[in-house]
């Protein structure tokens, strides 16, 4: 496909359960991003990709959250102990990289958390 | 104090008016200003892009950057009902981690 795409649309999970979330870059882009979007909010940065590494993960709230990139490619965030709070829907872009590139985002995965 | 202040509307305006969109925000070391669109259920789409302070037009749209008072404008020029989104701007200091704004929801009435 050419855009980004997120795997599941919906996802709906008990209280303390984990959930894993994947996002599926734009082909050769090096740079991929995760932002998570309250409802009535703007999307909030939780993580930074260059390649395989986490180049800046100063957005994620705490150690229940955690993203890879094993291959530079695509990404999944993972969720453990899951709280009602962590309801929102979760973003991805990725661009080219590079200061100022264009991120261009993926619909997002909703996930509720009963 | 959020660092990026934007009025979330709803802003429900006819065919063809002029729409402005406001943001304030607090963090002097942002130099890219970005305006992204986002409609229901979509992820958000970049559409206008300025560096520093200045004014940049794109067909209907244009873009204002005041970095002195710290204000950010997008002006939409005979707006259509296509243009109802939620629209965000979004200040950056170049690290890449975009702050939005609250968005601020558009209704233009066909």
């Amino acid at each position: 496909g050419a855009g980004v795409s997120q795997t599941p649309s919906n996802k709906v999970t008990e209280k303390g359960k984990y959930v894993e979330l994947r996002c599926d870059p734009i082909s050769g882009h090096t740079a991929l991003y995760w932002y998570r979007q309250s409802l009535g909010q703007g999307p909030e940065f939780l993580i930074y990709f260059q390649g395989t590494g986490a180049a800046d993960d100063s957005g994620l709230p705490n150690d229940r959250f955690f993203a890879v990139r094993p291959e530079g490619s695509v990404s999944t965030l993972k969720i453990q102990r899951t709280e009602r709070g962590d309801s929102a829907v979760y973003l991805c872009a990725s661009s080219q990289g590079g200061d100022g590139s264009e991120q261009f985002f993926g619909p997002g995965t909703r996930l509720t958390v009963l | 104090q959020k660092e990026v202040e934007q009025d979330p509307g709803p802003l429900s305006v006819p065919e063809g008016a002029i729409v402005s969109l406001n943001c304030t925000y607090s963090n002097s070391a942002f130099q890219y200003f970005m305006w992204y669109r986002q409609y229901s259920r979509k992820g958000p789409e970049l559409l206008m892009y300025t560096y520093s302070s200045g004014n940049k037009e794109d067909g209907r749209f244009t873009a204002q950057v005041d970095k002195s008072s710290k204000y950010i404008s997008l002006f939409i020029r005979d707006s259509q009902p296509s243009d109802s989104a939620t629209y965000l701007c979004a200040p950056d200091t170049g690290r890449r981690a975009l702050t939005f704004g609250s968005g601020t929801r558009l209704q233009v009435q066909p």
